[in-house]
């Protein structure tokens, strides 16, 4: 049971828009640390999206875009692309665990 | 560009100790902005953080996993280190290494390609 819900998976057409919630609670989103967001195709390493709730890494296409309100974060993908199929998982820091957490990572299907 | 690689045994026995290093090349280890640590992915499950640590030795671990983590570092060799003791089939995953900018909740910017290590008689 992961301190971060992410929806197990999640699917769209091509060229569409599709959003993966992250929710938490008061001792970790709630409370104001940041969240990122990673890619991950089974057996490469994991590549980091989004940092800092909304910044993006250079490289990154504009295609995603995080936000955060809350206790809940959310990474949106538009214009969806078949190599955005993969993995994904949110990160945050939570104070009653005393280190970074991760949320169980959403499997993203391009239809 | 950065890179990290994952090196040890695949295999570990039941109650014996996991031992990985990670090989940091493209930079070096003893860099004042960046913490060093691992990462794993148990089969089917998702990513859990195990712990990390400075290149001046302070070391920062999971509580859970606290009393049995070691991590070190290597500065001559450009390296560290993880050592897991007392293992279980729980502790069967992926293990990555990666460089992140702080230790509290902060953002892992590169990381190795894994290694998976299963723990079985």
């Amino acid at each position: 049971q992961s301190v971060l819900t992410q929806p197990p998976s999640v699917s769209g057409a091509p060229g569409q828009r599709v959003t993966i919630s992250c929710t938490g609670s008061s001792s970790n989103i709630g409370a104001g640390y940041d969240v990122h967001w990673y890619q991950h195709l089974p057996g490469t390493a994991p590549k980091l999206l989004i940092y800092g709730n909304t910044n993006r890494p250079s490289g990154v296409p504009d295609r995603f875009s995080g936000s955060k309100s809350g206790t809940s974060a959310s990474l949106a993908i538009t214009g969806l692309q078949a190599e955005d199929e993969a993995d994904y998982y949110c990160q945050s820091y939570d104070s009653s665990l005393g280190g970074s957490v991760f949320g169980g990572g959403t499997k993203l299907t391009v239809l | 560009q950065l890179q990290l690689q994952e090196s040890g045994p695949g295999l570990v026995k039941p109650s014996e100790t996991l031992s990985l290093t990670c090989t940091v090349s493209g930079g070096s280890i003893s860099s004042s902005n960046y913490y060093w640590g691992w990462i794993r992915q148990p089969p089917g499950k998702g990513l859990e953080w195990i712990g990390s640590l400075f290149y001046s030795g302070s070391t920062y671990y999971k509580q859970s996993l606290k009393s049995r983590v070691t991590i070190s570092v290597d500065t001559s060799k450009n390296q560290f280190s993880l050592k897991l003791s007392s293992v279980t089939a729980a502790d069967t995953a992926v293990y990555y290494c990666a460089r992140s900018v702080g230790v509290w909740g902060d953002y892992f910017d590169y990381w190795g390609q894994g290694t998976l290590v299963t723990v079985s008689s």
